[in-house]
């Protein structure tokens, strides 16, 4: 069946510092891509997302690039700050559609 | 106004219990599902209707129930609650089954 796997967390790093947070997937067909972001108390929301092969999903300084050839949905930012501090869920959806099957969660920690 | 609004927040309750968690989206989506997020933050889907309709239902036992009385709701009934079903459940919608889920900011579930 299908599976997304992220790096480990937590991870923890000082302002305007670079964040790369590693996702690959496991589905039979051709998923759409996800990051969810859930901040402290809240639901989760939409940070991007690509629907096929090398797009880009961009949004709030973040980006991720769809890479079919190593099943990757790696999330980059240039510069955190200590308001991006949350958990972060990458996910793939079928072309089905219906059901998000979702990472483990990386919780990321900004410190000033 | 809350787009996905789930009630209760917070559930604290004793285990042999019976209790419900309700859904209300106001985005006029046609599709609504039940996410649980257990202590490691892992998000599992539940449940998932379509125009009422129950189009997935996962590997979980029959103490849980959702139902559907309109498109805008979807509510969870949890028969003899036991200590596991510990978590935060979480509501989400989507127009139709293949577009971007909108999260309700969860239901924190603790059974004592």
């Amino acid at each position: 069946g299908d599976s997304v796997t992220q790096m480990e967390g937590p991870v923890t790093l000082s302002e305007e510092a670079f964040l790369t947070i590693n996702c690959t997937y496991t589905a039979t067909g051709y998923p759409s891509l996800f990051w969810y972001v859930q901040y402290p108390g809240e639901g989760l929301q939409l940070l991007l997302k690509a629907t096929k092969a090398d797009d880009k999903g961009s949004n709030k300084g973040f980006e991720a690039t769809y890479r079919k050839e190593t099943t990757s949905f790696h999330l980059e930012k240039g510069s955190v700050q200590v308001s991006d501090s949350a958990v972060y869920f990458c996910a793939l959806s079928e072309s089905s559609g219906s059901r998000l099957t979702f990472g483990e969660g990386t919780q990321l920690t900004v410190n000033p | 106004d809350t787009a996905v609004s789930q009630t209760p927040k917070y559930l604290v309750t004793q285990m042999g219990n019976d209790k419900s968690i309700k859904c209300e989206q106001n985005l006029g989506h046609d599709t609504m599902y039940w996410y649980k997020q257990d202590s490691k933050k892992f998000l599992k889907i539940m449940f998932s209707y379509n125009n009422k309709e129950l189009i997935i239902n996962e590997t979980v036992p029959n103490r849980f129930s959702p139902k559907s009385p309109d498109k805008a709701h979807l509510n969870l009934h949890i028969n003899s609650l036991e200590l596991g079903d510990s978590a935060v459940y979480f509501c989400a919608s989507s127009q139709g089954t293949k577009n971007i889920q909108y999260f309700g900011a969860g239901t924190r579930l603790s059974v004592l």
